[in-house]
């Protein structure tokens, strides 16, 4: 079946790191991708998505390029900030054959902590 | 900001007995969606909705779990009999359209715990 993988955490890094969280996936057919963050005492909020191959979706300074050759969709930033400090979670969907449920299958999250 | 709703936010229950959930998804979404992840796991699928009947459910979803969208804007989940292992962080989710790009806008989550 599907399935993300995501790097372990927690990650701990000062402020102004550089920052990647890798994520690969294992789906049939060509799923969209997705990053979303979960800020302390918050719901899951889209990050960043992508929708096909050699996409890069951007927002607040993170990236992550869709690269189908190597099944991976992995999350950088070039600047960490404090305010960076949440958990991490890749996720994708795809179209099911007769619907448009699109459920979402997630990593295990990754947490991040960004040091002053 | 139109967003998801979930309460309560943390709920304690004693096994075998039964528990609701609730959301108020934003009002012009049609999808919904019920996720759960327990301490240390991934966020798992539980069911999605559309049209006042499940469109999907995972193998989790099994007949002590029922949803209800019993007025319109609320969607709920309901354990019949909670056990243990039901311990977990509930959300829900909406979704405007059936395209397969279309955010899905989460909950805060409510935390269930069984004693």
């Amino acid at each position: 079946g599907d399935s993300v993988t995501q790097m372990e955490g927690p990650v701990t890094l000062s402020e102004e790191a550089f920052l990647t969280i890798n994520c690969t996936y294992t789906a049939t057919g060509y799923p969209s991708l997705f990053w979303y963050v979960q800020y302390p005492g918050e719901g899951l909020q889209l990050l960043l998505k992508a929708t096909k191959a050699d996409d890069k979706g951007s927002n607040k300074g993170f990236e992550a390029t869709y690269r189908k050759e190597t099944t991976s969709f992995h999350l950088e930033k070039g600047s960490v900030q404090v305010s960076d400090s949440a958990v991490y979670f890749c996720a994708l969907t795809f179209k099911n054959s007769g619907g448009s449920n699109y459920k979402l299958t997630f990593g295990k999250g990754t947490l991040l902590t960004v040091n002053p | 900001e139109p967003e998801v709703t979930q309460t309560p936010s943390h709920q304690v229950t004693q096994m075998g007995q039964e528990v609701i959930l609730r959301c108020v998804p934003i009002s012009n979404h049609l999808y919904f969606y019920w996720y759960r992840q327990i301490l240390g796991q991934k966020v798992e699928f539980l069911v999605s909705f559309y049209n006042n009947e499940i469109s999907e459910k995972s193998e989790i979803f099994d007949d002590q779990f029922s949803v209800e969208r019993p007025d319109g804007s609320n969607f709920t989940l309901k354990i019949r009999s909670t056990k243990l292992e039901d311990s977990a962080m509930y959300f829900c989710a909406s979704r405007h359209t059936g395209f397969m790009n279309t955010e899905a806008f989460f909950g805060q989550g409510t935390r269930l715990t069984v004693v």
